[in-house]
């Protein structure tokens, strides 16, 4: 199993622009989460999904999207970039209360 | 308050040392515990669950006490690859955790 998979690795963004970071998982598992860890601080969450079709907000919702058509992916889309949402992003899959996190996308917002 | 509270240290210890962080939690619902580890840049990864009756892996040691809301690690013996943030998560009902700043702790030679 490759677990937790992340794409792109790095990222460098203008401000206003689009786009979608990627997260797939093959262990099956029903619940999925985005988080963004700034420099010194936690893990804050963004959305997360409790299974396919179903999304909702966590705590810093605002500037991002999320779908999630299939059980094995769930990509977050950054609407228009901004310096603010400069940051490490982290997907994680959850079984049995057992975060599982990608390797995340640093992103950079100029 | 914060749903979950942690010194963020860092705490700065010798080789060979015993170190114990202690974490507190607001949700008196939360079912399940557990502490992650962070290494620098990198993503967070299970260290141990957290059981009502305590439980040991080898140098590391976790207590819960639920009628105080705390959660503590014990490491022994630190090794320098020990040197990484430590996060305590309590989860309720949601498997969905909130996540605090996380202890920091650095081993040195």
């Amino acid at each position: 199993n490759a677990g937790v998979t992340q794409t792109p690795k790095f990222q460098v963004l203008k401000t206003g622009q689009s786009m979608t970071l990627q997260c797939a998982q093959d262990m099956n598992h029903e619940y999925m989460s985005w988080y963004r860890q700034d420099p010194g601080m936690g893990l804050r969450l963004i959305h997360y999904s409790v299974g396919a079709g179903i999304t909702d907000q966590g705590e810093v919702p605002n500037g991002y999207n999320v779908s999630r058509s299939t059980t094995e992916d769930f990509p977050l889309r950054l609407l228009s970039a901004a310096p603010s949402q400069t940051s490490v992003y982290f997907c994680a899959s959850t079984q049995t209360g057992t975060q599982y996190f990608g390797p995340g996308t640093r992103l950079t917002v100029l | 308050r914060k749903e979950v509270e942690q010194d963020p240290g860092p705490f700065n210890v010798p080789e060979g040392a015993t170190v114990a962080f202690n974490c507190t939690y607001s949700n008196s619902a939360s079912q399940s515990f557990f502490w992650y580890r962070q290494d620098c840049r990198k993503e967070p990864k299970l260290l141990m669950s957290v059981y009502s009756s305590g439980n040991e892996d080898g140098r590391f040691t976790a207590q819960l006490n639920r009628a105080s809301q705390y959660i503590s690690l014990l490491i022994r013996d630190s090794k320098l690859s020990d040197s990484a943030t430590y996060l305590c998560v309590p989860q309720g009902g949601s498997y969905i955790p909130t996540f605090g700043r996380g202890t920091s702790l650095i081993v040195h030679p």
